[in-house]
This record gives C-alpha cells, structure tokens and sequence, in this order.
C-alpha cells in the first residue's frame, strides 16, 4: 500500500526567502507526481505535474523535482511572498494512474 | 472555460439520511474522480470513473456509490450517512484517466 509523508508539517518563513517542501513515497512504481496548493476550505490548485520518466517541472517561482528511485519528491519556491501562505499537497499516482494518494499536506505561512 | 464545478457548495444532513453530490467536468474531460478530505488531513481516494465505468475504488464502505452519465458529469450517493462522513467532498476531472487532475472547489458536507 502507497503511503506519502510530507515533512515539515507546518513551516512559518518571512518574505523573501527561499524554501523546499518535501515528499516522500514508499512505492516507486508511480506513474506521475503532482503538487497542489490548497487555500483553507477551499479545493485543490494543480501548481506542477511530473510523470515518472521526469525528474523536474517548473513553473514561475515553482520547482520541483522527482527521485523515483529513492521515492523522494521536493517542491522548491523562490523568492516567497505572503500570498503563497497556504498548505502545499503532493500526490502520486498508482501504476495504473487511476488513483492518487495524498501525503497530509506543509501548512506555509509566509509573513511580510 | 469553466473549472469543475460541485453543487451544492455546502450541505447539512441528519444522521441515517442519504446525500447525493453532483460533479461537472472540465469540457473535453472523460474522467472524473471523487476524494474525501476530512480536516486536517490529505484527501482520500473514493472512485474513478472514465467512459462511464468504473475504473478504481478506495478503501470506502458500500454506502458509497457513484456514476457517470453520458455527458460525463457525475454524482456520488453516500447512504445511511454517519457522523464521520462529515468531510470536505472533492470532485477531480482529466482528459483520460491518468492525465493532470483539476479539482473543483470541492462540497462541504456535515453530518450532524
């Protein structure tokens, strides 16, 4: 069974710097990784998908990275800014790629 | 173009009731997806369902059920409703069932 684990748990960071979020998964034969963004009460924002051949996506601000080997993903955000302050999900997707599995999610909040 | 969009947006049921949540999917999109997030935790895989059959089903108890109709939008029915169905319901389209997945805003069920 897949389990994904997302560390840190919360992470308070002051304007401006840069940060990585991490992931990690215990089943390797994925078929793609994706990272979202959730605002509270609200769904989820698709921010960067990466199918297993992949190793990195980016887009903007956003990098992220894939190690399928070592079953290890990293979400890296440059230059924060307080509206990034949300909570940063990552999923994988079974061999099959019909189902994904949620880690538990990074709650960032970014102050001025 | 229109997200996915769920309706109702909130609901508030009596334990034992039956519920029924409606999905529509981004147009083009063959696929739909539903997800239980309960507070505080990541989302949890419910069904799958692409070209109206279904393709995947989560660890959930048989109250549970979905379809898919021929204009692709869906509905999921939780039956017998219990105090810990209460949770955020998320509906998720794609193209094909393992391409990038878009939630919608996601239903906001309590069960009381």
């Amino acid at each position: 069974k897949q389990e994904v684990t997302q560390i840190p748990a919360a992470l308070s960071v002051p304007e401006g710097e840069n940060l990585v979020l991490n992931c990690s998964f215990t089943d390797s034969a994925i078929y793609n990784l994706q990272w979202f963004r959730q605002d509270p009460g609200k769904g989820l924002t698709s921010l960067l998908l990466i199918q297993s051949s992949q190793r990195e996506q980016t887009s903007g601000r956003l990098n992220a990275s894939l190690d399928k080997s070592s079953g290890r993903s990293t979400l890296y955000i440059a230059a924060s800014q307080p509206g990034d302050s949300a909570t940063y999900l990552c999923a994988v997707a079974n061999n099959a790629g019909n189902m994904l599995t949620f880690g538990g999610g990074t709650r960032l909040m970014v102050k001025p | 173009d229109a997200g996915v969009t769920q309706s109702p947006t909130h609901l508030i049921k009596t334990r034992g009731q039956h519920v029924t949540l409606r999905c529509s999917p981004i147009s083009g999109h063959k696929s739909v997806s539903w997800y239980q997030q309960v507070l505080g935790q990541g989302p949890q895989f419910i069904f799958q369902y692409y070209e109206k059959e279904e393709r995947g089903r989560g660890n959930f108890p048989d109250r549970f059920s979905a379809r898919q109709f021929p204009n692709y939008s869906s509905e999921l029915n939780v039956n017998a409703l219990l105090l810990g169905d209460s949770a955020l319901y998320l509906c998720a389209s794609s193209w094909t069932g393992t391409a990038e997945a878009f939630f919608g805003q996601g239903t906001r069920l309590t069960v009381v």
